[in-house]
């Protein structure tokens, strides 16, 4: 069956630094891929997505990076700031599925000052 | 983001009730869905609606029903709680193309006691 999930559940990072969220989807046919931030009592927000046909998109202080032959997704931060404290996931979407998201069971990332 | 809302935000209830949680759009998508989200897990399908006439089961329907009253107005209910309903409630919306981004609501907190 499919499946989509994280490598870590915490991630501790000093302010400053580069910060390094893991996926593993399985999935071959999966097509999109989405990073969410959900911060405490709130939705998750939109990050940045990127399409299979990429291996790389960037976007403000983030990066996405996409292996499809190890089927592995990874978000970038950069100068990790302590309000990307919060729970990372990641989601995948393939048109087999309706265009339905899966969801993986997220990393919560700690930034100490 | 605003211009998903969720209500009630948050609700506490007894095994048995009929409850109902709404939500609302206003940014003109015409597919909606509603997702749940236990504690260290990701967020899983309920229900979702590509437009007003359009209804499909996710992977968890079961105990759930839902309405589409009209492209902005998506409701869940849940027909005779139970405890093992309690969980945050997210209702989500995007556009119709295959790589549209799902925006989520602020969430619901439901307790069933």
């Amino acid at each position: 069956g499919e499946s989509v999930g994280l490598h870590l559940p915490t991630l501790s990072v000093q302010e400053g630094d580069n910060s390094i969220i893991n996926c593993a989807y399985s999935n071959s046919a999966s097509d999109y891929f989405i990073w969410y931030k959900q911060e405490s009592g709130k939705g998750p927000q939109f990050i940045i997505d990127i399409r299979s046909n990429m291996d790389k998109r960037q976007g403000q202080r983030v990066t996405v990076l996409l292996n499809k032959t190890v089927k592995h997704l990874s978000l970038q931060i950069a100068a990790t700031q302590p309000g990307d404290s919060a729970v990372y996931f990641c989601a995948e979407k393939s048109g087999n599925q309706g265009g339905k998201l899966i969801f993986g069971q997220g990393t919560e990332l700690s930034v100490k000052p | 983001d605003a211009d998903v809302t969720q209500t009630p935000r948050n609700r506490i209830t007894k095994t048995g009730k009929r409850i109902m949680l709404e939500c609302s759009q206003t940014k003109g998508h015409d597919r909606m869905y509603w997702y749940r989200q236990d504690p260290g897990l990701g967020l899983r399908l309920i229900y979702y609606s590509f437009d007003v006439k359009d209804i499909n089961k996710g992977e968890i329907s079961d105990g759930y029903s839902v309405s589409r009253q009209a492209q902005a107005k998506f409701s869940l209910s849940l027909e005779s709680a139970i405890p093992n309903q309690t969980a945050l409630y997210f209702c989500a919306t995007s556009g119709a193309r295959g790589y549209d981004t799902q925006y989520f609501g602020p969430g619901t907190r439901l307790t069933v006691l």
